[in-house]
């Protein structure tokens, strides 16, 4: 069983509107995540990062943390044609050795 | 400009024939890791370094080696390659394997 898991997508959402991107974890031990994005052929940069419980709001992008469930959420509002890429989900190892990264989901902003 | 650098960016070698690529940070990083990129797959961890002198293995490292002999250079060495290492390859630093880590541009390496 993969530790970080996300639905591949695509995730096709109108511009303007909500994207909404999930990603549950299997270590209950991880204390830190972070969500990249990565447009095709390019590195992954970072968007946010989250260690507590609750939101984390940074511009369009809100990040959500629900240690008890396991489960990281990145709500884009206003999305636009540029937000569409690959979208990473990532936690550090309960032993804080290793960033373990999902297999990301497909974004695509229509305009 | 704080950066990591990878290089070559694009290879295209045969089957056994060895090869290094080489990643360099410049912001003084004592985590190093290197990742593989497959389609459907994510990245995935191959080997990581917390210091100098300190690597270990991740979560897919059969068929590569490193080194980490200075604090700025963390090469990978596929000694025998094949063509199922054909892939995209990251190198990344960052503080520790807590904080942002940082990319480089990545190197397509395909093993014909």
């Amino acid at each position: 069983q993969k530790e970080v898991e996300q639905n591949s997508g695509p995730l096709s959402v109108p511009e303007g509107a909500i994207a909404s991107l999930n990603c549950t974890y299997s270590d209950r031990g991880s204390q830190s995540f972070f969500w990249y994005r990565q447009y095709s052929g390019k590195s992954p940069e970072l968007i946010m990062s989250i260690y507590s419980n609750g939101d984390k709001e940074d511009g369009r992008f809100t990040a959500q943390l629900n240690k008890a469930s396991q489960y990281v959420s990145l709500l884009i509002r206003d999305s636009q044609p540029s937000d569409s890429a690959t979208y990473l989900c990532a936690g550090v190892s309960e032993y804080g050795n290793k960033l373990v990264f999902g297999a990301g989901t497909i974004l695509r902003v229509k305009s | 400009e704080a950066q990591v650098t990878q290089n070559p960016r694009y290879l295209i070698t045969v089957t056994g024939k060895k090869l290094t690529v080489t990643c360099s940070q410049n912001m003084n990083h004592e985590y190093m890791s290197w990742y593989r990129q497959d389609p459907g797959l994510g990245l995935r961890q191959i080997y990581y370094s917390m210091n100098v002198e300190v690597t270990d293995k991740g979560d897919v490292p059969e068929g590569y080696k490193v080194s980490r002999k200075e604090k700025r250079n963390f090469p990978l060495i596929l000694e025998s390659p094949s063509p199922n290492q054909t892939s995209l390859y990251f190198c990344a630093s960052s503080w520790d394997s807590g904080n942002t880590i940082y990319f480089g541009e990545g190197s397509w390496l395909t093993v014909v």
